[in-house]
């Protein structure tokens, strides 16, 4: 059974810039989670992807967004990009209804 | 605002001592996780608590919900230098089998245990 994995590991954009960071679920799980996490923080709720509709989302513009694909994988999308996005952005898969949910390792975003 | 205050934000002891994080919120959860974070990898859920006053054990971790399930707490005895990391405390509003993934964490507590 793999795990949850994300790519890239490190990203670095300019303001102003667009960004796709990429999120493999754990097999058989059908919900994804993204949060983000800046530096000497706990992680921030973005938005919740459940059978490829957005399901929930916490206070962040509609300049993020997301895609969840039929294998479950999913993307996050930011657009004009600013220096505030900085940020570990991690996604976490779970399986509805269960209480645990499996994080990634993280991208890294830093934007100039 | 933050909805879930963890405290303290730094904790530097030595092996063998014991200590106490405390998450504290106005909200009422409808559950609450405990996760540990490593420096390069992603939060790992420690344990879930669910009925207010609920205690739970594992290892030398003791996980405690406040009764009105607003508030709590994460003891550590004889730490080693292993349990270094951040801890995160994480609430669960509302129900639904999809919640569990829309969690409201603390700012999180970075223990550093020294030999």
């Amino acid at each position: 059974e793999t795990g949850v994995t994300q790519s890239p590991t490190h990203l670095i954009k300019t303001r102003g810039q667009q960004v796709t960071l990429r999120c493999s679920s754990q097999s058989g799980h059908n919900t994804v989670s993204w949060y983000q996490q800046a530096l000497g923080q706990g992680p921030q709720f973005i938005f919740q992807y459940y059978r490829e509709e957005e399901n929930g989302r916490g206070n962040f513009p509609p300049r993020f967004s997301g895609l969840q694909f039929p294998n479950y994988s999913s993307e996050l999308n930011v657009n004009a990009l600013e220096l505030d996005d900085s940020a570990l952005y991690l996604c976490a898969s779970s399986f509805t209804g269960a209480d645990t949910q499996y994080f990634g390792p993280g991208t890294r975003l830093t934007v100039l | 605002t933050q909805l879930l205050e963890q405290s303290p934000q730094f904790l530097s002891i030595q092996e063998g001592e014991n200590l106490t994080v405390y998450c504290n919120s106005s909200s009422v959860f409808s559950s609450l996780q405990w996760y540990r974070q490593e420096p390069g990898e992603g939060p790992v859920l420690l344990v879930t608590v669910v009925t207010g006053g609920e205690v739970k054990k594992l290892k030398r971790l003791t996980f405690q919900f406040g009764d009105a399930r607003k508030d709590s707490s994460l003891h550590i005895t004889a730490a080693q230098p292993g349990d270094t990391g951040l801890y995160l405390c994480a609430g669960r509003r509302g129900a639904g089998g999809t919640s569990y993934g829309k969690l409201t964490f603390g700012q999180g507590t970075i223990l550093t245990v020294h030999p």
